[in-house]
């Protein structure tokens, strides 16, 4: 069965904190991608990469970060948490021009 | 840039009935496609159906089917014989296939209960 796996399903960190979310696939696929889920405002883009070492920014990048050093691994960064960054974020990978695969979500407390 | 709309963000149905979901979408581009994905509570965001912007015929997965209409821009996803399992959170999301490198947009949801 394919995956997409995210390191931790609840984090709670604290404001300045550098945070690290970790997303892994077995589907040797090319594309993968951040988002953030918050009620009423569906899923934002927040960054995605179509390649090893590449990177796209989506709708939301500020205060972001990425890294995707190797294909199957892709990390957000927050380089110093803040409490507007508490959320619900979401990884996928993809093909290229296929549907997504989904991570089952971490969930992100900043205080 | 391309949207999507879901102009419902509530809807219930009773087990065993129909229920449509509806969704709009804007874009200059011709070739696409088109996806309806369910979240339940546990979160996990699963892909309910898809559609490829050439194949004019709608797509089907057992219970679930789609009623698309190019010109009009539209993607309603109907649910028929309702389960208490199909309670979710339910998004519709385009993607662009012209352009290498390009990423789902999504509509911003809508709920659906189901009550027995």
């Amino acid at each position: 069965d394919v995956k997409v796996t995210q390191s931790s399903r609840y984090l709670v960190k604290r404001t300045g904190e550098k945070v690290f979310l970790e997303c892994v696939q077995d589907m040797d696929h090319e594309n993968m991608f951040w988002y953030r889920q918050d009620p009423g405002l569906g899923l934002r883009l927040i960054y995605f990469s179509y390649d090893v070492k590449m990177k796209e920014k989506g709708d939301i990048p500020e205060g972001y970060s990425v890294s995707r050093e190797k294909k199957e691994r892709f990390s957000l960064i927050l380089e110093s948490a803040s409490t507007n960054q508490t959320s619900m974020y979401l990884c996928a990978s993809s093909l290229a021009g296929g549907g997504y695969t989904f991570g089952s979500g971490t969930r992100l407390t900043v205080v | 840039a391309q949207t999507v709309t879901q102009s419902q963000p509530e809807m219930s149905v009773q087990e065993a009935e129909t229920v449509t979901l509806s969704c709009t979408y804007d874009t200059s581009e011709s070739d696409y496609y088109l996806f309806w994905y369910k979240q339940p509570p546990s979160r996990q965001m699963i892909l309910v159906i898809r559609q490829e912007a050439y194949k004019q015929q709608n797509a089907t997965e057992n219970r679930f089917s789609v009623n698309f209409q190019k010109a009009a821009k539209s993607f309603s996803l109907k649910i028929s014989d309702s389960q208490l399992g199909d309670a979710a959170m339910y998004f519709c999301a385009y993607r662009n296939l012209n352009q290498a490198g390009t990423a789902l947009i999504f509509g911003k949801g809508t709920t659906l209960s189901v009550s027995s």
